[in-house]
């Protein structure tokens, strides 16, 4: 457990609903990532954050949204969901002593867009 | 891009030493890790390779040559638990955005 903490865990929502994923840790890191996981796709960056307010795209960041107003809490927010963004959804961080190759990942919130 | 490659499924037998390879066609990043991911479960990290060379970490060994663009990893003494998916990642320099592999299902069997 590297104090993350995402919510919901599993979340069911209809296209076109506006859905928010939470991600808080409790160690003040600055770096915090979304990652979505689909089968035959790994694990795609949807957008990170380098600080408070400091965001940036990553792969896949087309229909997200981020934000990040406290270091504690980085959000994502699909703003009309749709059926393609059924997926787990990781959120990640690096511990500011490591390489930026070494992240901790939360448990992940299981996401299905009807 | 950043593409990473690596053998979608490989099978072993327990005991035995399996290796599983990634490559890839990007120059400039910093190294490149490995994590290991159990069904259901979150990635977790398993080691870190920043200079050409093997690192070993108790049955997991992690090896990379920049020359030829290529990083294996190494898991000996396979166990049941130990079968996961496994992926490989790096990032480019002046970047902080972590780039995966699509992933290693590793099947261990009896």
């Amino acid at each position: 457990d590297a104090g993350i903490t995402q919510s919901p865990r599993h979340k069911v929502t209809e296209t076109g609903t506006p859905v928010t994923l939470r991600c808080h840790q409790t160690e003040n890191h600055r770096y915090m990532y979304w990652y979505r996981q689909d089968p035959g796709h790994g694990l795609r960056l949807i957008h990170y954050s380098y600080g408070v307010k400091d965001t940036d795209k990553g792969e896949v960041s087309d229909g997200y949204s981020v934000s990040r107003s406290k270091t504690e809490d980085f959000l994502l927010t699909l703003e009309s969901a749709t059926s393609s963004q059924t997926s787990v959804y990781f959120c990640a961080i690096r511990r500011g002593d490591s390489p930026q190759e070494k992240l901790f990942f939360g448990s992940g919130t299981q996401l299905s867009v009807l | 891009g950043q593409s990473l490659e690596q053998p979608s499924e490989v099978t072993a037998v327990e005991g035995a030493i399996v290796q599983i390879n990634c490559t890839y066609q990007t120059s400039g990043f910093y190294g490149l890790s490995w994590y290991q991911q159990h069904d259901g479960g979150a990635p977790t990290f398993l080691s870190y390779n920043g200079l050409d060379g093997l690192e070993e970490t108790g049955r997991f060994s992690s090896f990379l040559s920049r020359s030829d663009s290529y990083g294996y990893l190494l898991l000996q003494e396979l166990q049941m638990k130990d079968s996961a998916s496994y992926f490989c990642a790096h990032a480019l320099y002046s970047s902080y955005k972590l780039i995966f592999g699509s992933g290693t299902r590793l099947l261990v069997r009896p």
